[in-house]
């Protein structure tokens, strides 16, 4: 069956680089998105990538896909307090229905 | 401004009592998910649709849960009898599918509290 995994927290020092890992299961996932959850509110769509992608760069984040593995990450340039949030993977699987993970706290330290 | 709108916001009700989860779907958008999001499980899938049809409501408890589309600008959430298990932030998603991506757009959730 589809299943997403990703470690529930992570802290950095403000201005460093964060990187958000996440494993799934479906090979036949045809795109993998990131999402990002400030609190009380629902999830907004931070970026995607497609499955014949090794690697999507837009401004401060990059995603990088090792479809052999099925790793995907999410690296933050430059962390700001404003980037504290829980960050969300997710896959669309060859069902076309989305399947999250259970989110990444990321808190930045001064 | 187009966006997924989840009414009402905040629910509290007792243990027993019928719930009724309302959302509208971004104009033009021909899927709707339903999610459920607790501390225990994450964020778990429980019912999505295309074009008003049911494609899959697996992750649904069924005797208790129902989830339905009366027209194109209308999703319902409903729990009957609640249950204090069911506490829990309810999510509506919108996306279109096209060209084989389906992107989620969520509402803001509602919470609902059983006691």
């Amino acid at each position: 069956g589809e299943d997403v995994e990703q470690s529930l927290f992570l802290s950095v020092r403000e201005g460093d680089s964060s990187v958000i890992n996440c494993t799934y299961t479906d090979s036949s996932s045809t795109y993998l998105y990131w999402y990002k959850q400030e609190p009380g509110a629902g999830l907004q769509l931070l970026t995607y990538i497609f499955s014949n992608m090794d690697m999507k760069q837009d401004q401060r984040l990059t995603v990088l896909l090792n479809k052999k593995d099925k790793h995907l990450s999410l690296r933050i340039a430059d962390t700001q307090t404003g980037d504290s949030a829980i960050y969300f993977c997710a896959e669309r699987s060859s069902a076309s229905k989305i399947i999250f993970g259970s989110g990444t706290r990321l808190s930045i330290r001064p | 401004d187009a966006r997924v709108t989840q009414t009402p916001r905040h629910k509290v009700t007792e243990m027993g009592q019928e719930v009724t989860m309302r959302c509208q779907p971004i104009l033009g958008h021909n899927t709707v998910f339903w999610y459920r999001q607790t501390m225990m499980q994450g964020l778990e899938l429980l019912a999505y649709f295309r074009n008003r049809a049911p494609l899959d409501d697996s992750g649904m408890p069924k005797d208790r849960f129902s989830a339905e589309m009366p027209d194109a600008t209308l999703a319902t959430l409903k729990i009957q009898p609640s249950e204090p298990r069911d506490s829990a932030v309810y999510f509506c998603a919108s996306g279109s599918h096209t060209g084989g991506r389906t992107e989620a757009f969520f509402g803001q959730g509602t919470r609902l509290t059983v006691v």
